[in-house]
């Protein structure tokens, strides 16, 4: 059982690049989320989705977008890289509305020069 | 969305029990508590969470004050494998979502 996996592990953008992250999980979770974490600091919610099909925004949506056409994977994209976004990014699963455990993937570490 | 506060950083001694303290006073009536920890360069991991009384697990223990203000996760038993960032975090009963703050890093001294 392999949990909750992304990809890439690492990246390295020029300024103005695109890339998409995908973050997949085979335990059947309804809710997936997008994280960034920042030196020092805590996660920050970028976007989540509580079902296939639907997405919504968290605190820090700007300059990403994501799509959960599959119950099992969730996009985030990058459509013009900023440094800003120099960040590594989690996502997280859990498994019904009144299973409250969430489920880590290793991050994605992204560099954006 | 309410906002959790804990201290920056905690010491603790191993083999001794350990009090991690979290303030949430604009935490609304359905709001769940999470603890998540973090070790370094790895995802954050599930500790334990509550709603109003108090939890244990095998990992720790959850105290809720009454008017459910402030929370304490309790590590019983300290070991250095407990050293970690510790986050606790508000779960939107209205959204789902989970937000994270800034965390307490914990440094367990042998």
């Amino acid at each position: 059982n392999a949990g909750v996996t992304q990809t890439p592990k690492f990246r390295v953008l020029k300024t103005g690049q695109s890339m998409t992250l995908l973050c997949a999980q085979d335990m059947n979770h309804e809710y997936m989320y997008w994280y960034r974490q920042d030196p020092g600091m805590g996660l920050r919610l970028i976007h989540y989705s509580v079902g296939e099909g639907t997405t919504a925004k968290g605190e820090v949506p700007d300059g990403y977008n994501v799509s959960r056409l599959k119950k099992q994977n969730f996009l985030l994209g990058l459509e013009s890289a900023a440094p800003s976004q120099t960040s590594v990014y989690f996502c997280a699963s859990r498994p019904v509305p009144r299973d409250e455990k969430l489920f880590f993937g290793s991050g994605t570490q992204l560099s954006v020069l | 969305d309410a906002k959790t506060t804990q201290p920056n950083s905690m010491e603790s001694n191993e083999e001794e029990p350990v009090h991690l303290p979290c303030n949430h006073s604009t935490i609304s009536g359905t709001d769940y508590i999470h603890w998540y920890r973090q070790l370094p360069s790895q995802g954050p991991e599930y500790v334990i969470h509550g709603l109003t009384s108090n939890v244990n697990n095998r990992m720790a223990s959850l105290a809720i004050a009454e008017d459910r203000k402030s929370s304490t996760l309790i590590l019983h038993r300290a070991t250095l494998r407990d050293a970690a960032v510790y986050y606790c975090i508000l779960r939107s009963s209205n959204t789902g979502k989970l937000i994270f703050g800034q965390g307490t890093t914990l440094q367990v001294k042998p």
